[in-house]
């Protein structure tokens, strides 16, 4: 079954820290990943996505990724973290190309950030 | 501004009343979606349309009616919905390279 699994239901970190938010999923063909970020009264915002290609991946605000398909993971990472990256951060994996462009995504991960 | 413009912002409804959440895209994608988010609970999937032909039902309750007129627009009709029906419904369009542009959601209550 395809599945997206977010281990860390809340992360904190101190202002200026680096963040890691991991993400591992379930899924029977090649897929393609996003991560997207939601701050408290609005909508999903896309930070990236992976198709193809080049497995590190750069988003918006400052943010990364890495796929790595022996480990089924996709974890997002910052170098230097902001307190306006408080919000929560999904991931979905789906297949673009298929006829719904389905998305599964994660329960979400909380990042409260510490001044 | 995402291109995906939900409307109303918030609704608060009783058990009987009828009403309908709004999306409207111009992006120029052929394809939406609604989603509903509830606390504490995974985003759940409620309905595909793509060009304007509904390709997934994911086993919602017949209380919940969608409605696709064109490709820019999307409606949910909410008939004699229950108090757990009470969430944010988050619209989306589908570019054609996969990716999901969400409008900012209606927030419902139902009382």
């Amino acid at each position: 079954a395809q599945s997206v699994t977010q281990p860390d239901i809340h992360i904190t970190v101190s202002e200026g820290a680096s963040l890691e938010l991991r993400c591992n999923y379930s899924y029977g063909a090649t897929p393609y990943l996003f991560w997207y970020v939601q701050s408290p009264g609005q909508g999903l915002q896309l930070l990236l996505k992976y198709f193809s290609g080049d497995t590190l991946v750069q988003g918006i605000k400052g943010f990364e990724a890495e796929f790595k398909r022996s480990q089924s993971s996709f974890n997002l990472r910052k170098p230097s973290v902001h307190w306006s990256d408080a919000a929560e951060y999904f991931c979905a994996v789906g297949h673009g190309s298929s006829n719904t462009g389905k998305l599964i995504f994660g329960q979400g991960t909380t990042l409260q950030v510490k001044p | 501004e995402t291109g995906v413009t939900q409307t109303p912002r918030h609704l608060v409804m009783g058990m009987t009343n009828k009403k309908s959440l709004k999306c409207e895209q111009h992006l120029g994608h052929n394809a939406m979606y609604w989603y509903k988010q509830s606390a504490k609970k995974p985003l759940e999937l409620m309905f595909v349309y793509s060009l304007e032909e509904r390709v997934e039902n994911n086993s919602v309750p017949s209380r919940f009616s969608p409605e696709c007129p064109n490709s820019s627009h999307l409606f949910l009709h909410l008939h004699t919905l229950q108090p757990e029906d009470s969430a944010l419904y988050l619209c989306a369009s589908r570019s054609f390279t996969g990716e999901l542009f969400f409008g900012e959601g209606s927030r419902l209550t139902v009382l």
